[in-house]
């Protein structure tokens, strides 16, 4: 069945540091992937995302490339800020849409001053 | 603008007793809706979502029940909680062709 994997948290990291959470996932056909995160307190927001291969999306400094031949979703930002530390979500949606997301663990990054 | 309410945030309950937690969507009309289960350590599930008034699929057999008694309006429940529905509770919405907002969530902890 589809399947999405993540790197295990917490990433721990000083402000300004290059960020690195890994995403990869197993799905039949063509999944639309996504990134949400979760700040403190909240509910989850959507980040960013991508419908088909090679397609980069991104959003407040944060980037993502779909990449089918390695069937990840790394999520990238050159300099993290305090403010970004969170949970992030990584999930797909094997019928294409937005419905029925199947998500990972979560990866929870805590940014240091 | 649309938005969407979950309540309680946090419920603590004993093993045996009900449950019923209430999600609600304002600002639109015909939403689908979903409700998700996050348990420790684990990603988030998806538990059981509706197109529209008194339609409910349910993706995993369990405990828990859904109903959708009104079109913005999405409950979830049990007769007798189990010590394994301890978890996150997330309902959410979308429309065809949108993203799903989430609601901030309900934490349940069964003692």
């Amino acid at each position: 069945g589809n399947s999405v994997t993540q790197m295990e948290g917490p990433v721990t990291l000083s402000e300004e540091a290059f960020l690195t959470i890994n995403c990869t996932y197993t799905a039949t056909g063509y999944p639309s992937l996504f990134w949400y995160v979760q700040y403190p307190g909240e509910g989850l927001q959507l980040l960013l995302k991508a419908t088909k291969a090679d397609d980069k999306g991104s959003n407040k400094g944060f980037e993502a490339t779909y990449r089918k031949e390695t069937t990840s979703f790394h999520l990238e930002k050159g300099s993290v800020q305090v403010s970004d530390s969170a949970v992030y979500f990584c999930a797909l949606s094997s019928s294409g849409g937005y419905n029925k997301l199947i998500f990972g663990a979560g990866t929870r990054l805590a940014v240091h001053p | 603008s649309q938005t969407i309410h979950q309540w309680p945030a946090t419920l603590v309950q004993p093993v045996g007793s009900p449950l019923s937690l209430e999600c609600t969507v304002e600002g639109t009309s015909n939403p689908n809706l979903y409700w998700y289960r996050q348990a420790a350590g684990r990603g988030l599930q998806l538990l059981f979502y509706s197109v529209g008034i008194g339609q409910i699929s349910s993706e995993v057999p369990q405990n828990l029940s859904a109903s959708r008694p009104q079109d913005r309006q999405f409950i979830l429940s049990s007769k007798k909680l189990l010590l394994s529905d301890s978890g996150f509770y997330l309902c959410a919405w979308d429309r065809a062709g949108q993203p799903q907002h989430f609601g901030d969530g309900t934490r349940l902890s069964i003692l």
